[in-house]
């Protein structure tokens, strides 16, 4: 089946640690987003990339790195910078990199919580 | 309207009722408008995407309009059913040099059996 896996599923971490959350896409998908969602909030950019080797920061990049090595992979570090870290992490990907009008498919998410 | 606004917050239907809420959202330059359907542990998924002033869409027994000029998109789901319960997401794209889209907070949809 095609489609966008994250993992892990719940991830908790103690403060100070860096933590990496893992997305692929087997969609052939150019472009990939990470979005974070908080009570209270719509979702919010942190990075996207809309071609390999290549991304660009978002709304709310502080405290993040990403890498895009392969078309299929996207993952997200979360630092120890990153001051509120607990939240609930959507990967996304679109055939084209229009991000203003091209449909995105999204993954399952990733709940990660800070001890 | 500077940010992406939709109402209701919640919504709780009885099986059978036809139900409407809306997305609001900065009428000048506009790009693109996106509704998402986001059920429970599930991923959220893409329903539509309008750019045209006018546009009117439907998938199933949902379906949405568009007014770019006073900005609102209305989504509507005709004889709601239970697999209809589900937070329903609309996301706004400016025309201008800001590529990304801005989401709103959802409507949370309920239906009773």
């Amino acid at each position: 089946d095609g489609g966008i896996t994250q993992s892990p599923k719940y991830l908790f971490r103690k403060e100070g640690q860096n933590v990496t959350l893992s997305c692929e896409q087997n969609l052939n998908h150019d472009a990939m987003y990470w979005y974070r969602q908080d009570p209270g909030q719509g979702l919010r950019l942190i990075y996207y990339s809309q071609i390999v080797n290549d991304f660009q920061k978002g709304d709310i990049a502080e405290g993040y790195s990403v890498s895009r090595e392969k078309k299929e992979s996207f993952p997200l570090t979360v630092t120890s910078a990153q001051k509120n870290p607990t939240a609930f992490y959507l990967c996304a990907s679109s055939a084209r990199t229009s991000l203003r009008a091209d449909t995105q498919y999204f993954g399952p998410g990733t709940r990660l919580t800070v001890l | 309207i500077l940010n992406v606004e939709q109402s209701p917050q919640s919504l709780h239907v009885q099986e059978g009722d036809s139900t409407n809420f809306t997305c609001s959202f900065p009428s000048s330059n506009f790009y693109a408008l996106h509704w998402y359907r986001w059920e429970t542990a599930k991923s959220p998924e893409a329903l539509f995407v309008m750019t045209l002033n006018g546009d009117e869409k439907k998938k199933g027994r949902i379906s949405a309009t568009l007014n770019t000029k006073e900005g609102y998109s209305y989504l509507y789901i005709k004889g709601s059913q239970p697999e209809d319960s589900a937070t329903y997401l609309c996301a706004h794209a400016g025309a201008g040099n800001n590529r990304k889209l801005i989401w709103g907070l959802g409507t949370s949809l309920a239906v009773n059996p």
